[in-house]
């Protein structure tokens, strides 16, 4: 199937430190939307984005659908410990797709030190 | 409240023994889903199912099966043909009927199976 790239793979940071992280495809998408998912746990959604260049903002989070529908990208601001958790970008390739699938990136493990 | 449960939790299973993972939703979605995950790795799709009495096969669907009887249930079966069984499954349902564009995923709390 269809594959996205995510970068960084994990990132151990400072408490207070803002963070970034992104995804690309060689592809062309319609939706990019960013999870976060703590241990055991199912993923949740934390943003979701429909237009080009759209930029949305879930409070400390920012994330922007990328002008040429193939990249997006999450910042994280001033993090704090219960940000820790990994963070996956899914998005709906603009290929028509009967089944709406969501294309997952491999996530970004986010380790905050206190 | 409205959402999407899968159980058990977790869940035991011997080599060569089938095992039935629950996923119940009470969201009225069309859509179901079903992936697995590995230790540090993304979602791969076993199975989807857009309609009742309809589903698709994923990227990994070997080894597995699934039945939509009901709009609210999407049981997974992890048969004994399944190599690798050990994983987390996570259980994903979405509103089809609203606009095409609109394809947000919600989540289950997942089930880990582990095969002894």
């Amino acid at each position: 199937g269809q594959q996205l790239n995510q970068s960084p793979q994990s990132m151990f940071i400072q408490e207070g430190e803002d963070v970034s992280m992104n995804c690309t495809s060689s592809s062309i998408f319609n939706t990019w939307l960013w999870y976060k998912q703590e241990p055991g746990e199912g993923p949740v959604l934390l943003i979701a984005l429909y237009k080009a260049g759209e930029l949305t903002s879930n409070g400390r989070l920012t994330a922007q659908f990328g002008i040429t529908r193939k990249d997006s990208f999450l910042n994280i601001s001033a993090s704090i410990p219960s940000d820790v958790g990994i963070y996956f970008c899914a998005g709906q390739p603009f290929l028509y797709n009967a089944g709406n699938m969501l294309t997952f990136g491999g996530g970004t493990r986010l380790m905050v030190k206190p | 409240d409205g959402g999407i449960t899968q159980s058990p939790k977790y869940l035991f299973r011997k080599e060569g023994q089938n095992v039935t993972l629950s996923c119940e939703q009470n969201l009225n979605h069309d859509a179901m889903y079903w992936y697995r995950q590995d230790p540090g790795q993304g979602l791969r799709l076993i199975y989807y199912s857009q309609i009742v009495n309809d589903f698709q096969k994923g990227d990994i669907a070997e080894g597995y099966s699934v039945s939509r009887e009901k709009k609210e249930s999407f049981p997974l079966t992890v048969t004994s043909a399944q190599k690798n069984p050990t994983a987390f499954y996570l259980c994903a349902s979405s509103d089809r009927t609203r606009s095409i564009m609109n394809t947000e995923a919600f989540f289950g709390q997942g089930t880990r199976l582990t095969v002894v």
